[in-house]
């Protein structure tokens, strides 16, 4: 069955310190991936996406993320987290329509 | 520019009401869609619409119906609301193409008693 996965549910780090979040996708084809980022009662917003080309694609707010094909991966990774990227994040897939992960949401330590 | 307006902000009803959640975009993308939001179930997909005339089921679309006279607007009906159905409603606009960022509503927060 179709699906994008991502395995944490929640996950804490310090300020400063670098940060992975991972998503998984199973599709017969490859996908075209995104990263959004929800903010406490707020609507989603475009971090960054992949559907073509170099398999490091950069993003807003100092994010990136990596397609891995054999793995079907696209996990975002950002080197040093801000207090203010405490957020809920979601990976999406567009292939005849959009769906989306259950989300991670980050929690930042001071 | 508006963007992405859904209307209203917060509704409660009863078991059995039925209501309209709005969406309207001046955008004057193609593809319209609804998502359902509850805690560790991430968004989920609705009903979708690549054009006016055109509309098509997602993942959860029983206990909703959609239509799409105009380019604008995306109204999401429920015509006899149950409690399951509470939950932050978003609607989402994207242009022509797979590959196209989709834009977001500020969501409708549903609550069914």
């Amino acid at each position: 069955a179709q699906s994008v996965t991502q395995p944490d549910i929640h996950i804490t780090v310090s300020e400063g310190a670098s940060l992975e979040l991972r998503c998984n996708y199973s599709y017969g084809a490859t996908p075209y991936l995104f990263w959004y980022v929800q903010s406490p009662g707020q609507g989603l917003q475009l971090l960054l996406k992949y559907f073509s080309g170099d398999t490091l694609v950069q993003g807003i707010k100092g994010f990136e993320a990596e397609f891995k094909r054999s793995q079907s991966s696209f996990n975002l990774r950002k080197p040093s987290v801000h207090w203010s990227d405490a957020a809920e994040y979601f990976c999406a897939v567009a292939l005849n329509d959009m769906r989306f992960g259950a989300g991670t949401r980050l929690t930042v330590k001071p | 520019n508006a963007g992405v307006t859904q209307t209203p902000k917060f509704q409660v009803l009863k078991t059995g009401q039925s209501m309209t959640l709005q969406c309207a975009q001046d955008m004057n993308h193609e593809y319209m869609s609804w998502y359902r939001q509850d805690p560790g179930m991430g968004l989920r997909l609705i009903h979708y619409s690549v054009g006016a005339g055109i509309t098509d089921q997602g993942e959860v679309p029983n206990g909703y119906n959609v239509s799409r006279s105009t380019t604008e607007d995306f109204p999401l009906r429920l015509l006899s609301a149950a409690p399951s159905q509470t939950s932050v409603y978003f609607c989402a606009t994207r242009s022509q193409g797979l590959n196209t960022e989709a834009f977001f509503g500020q969501g409708t927060r549903l609550t069914v008693v």
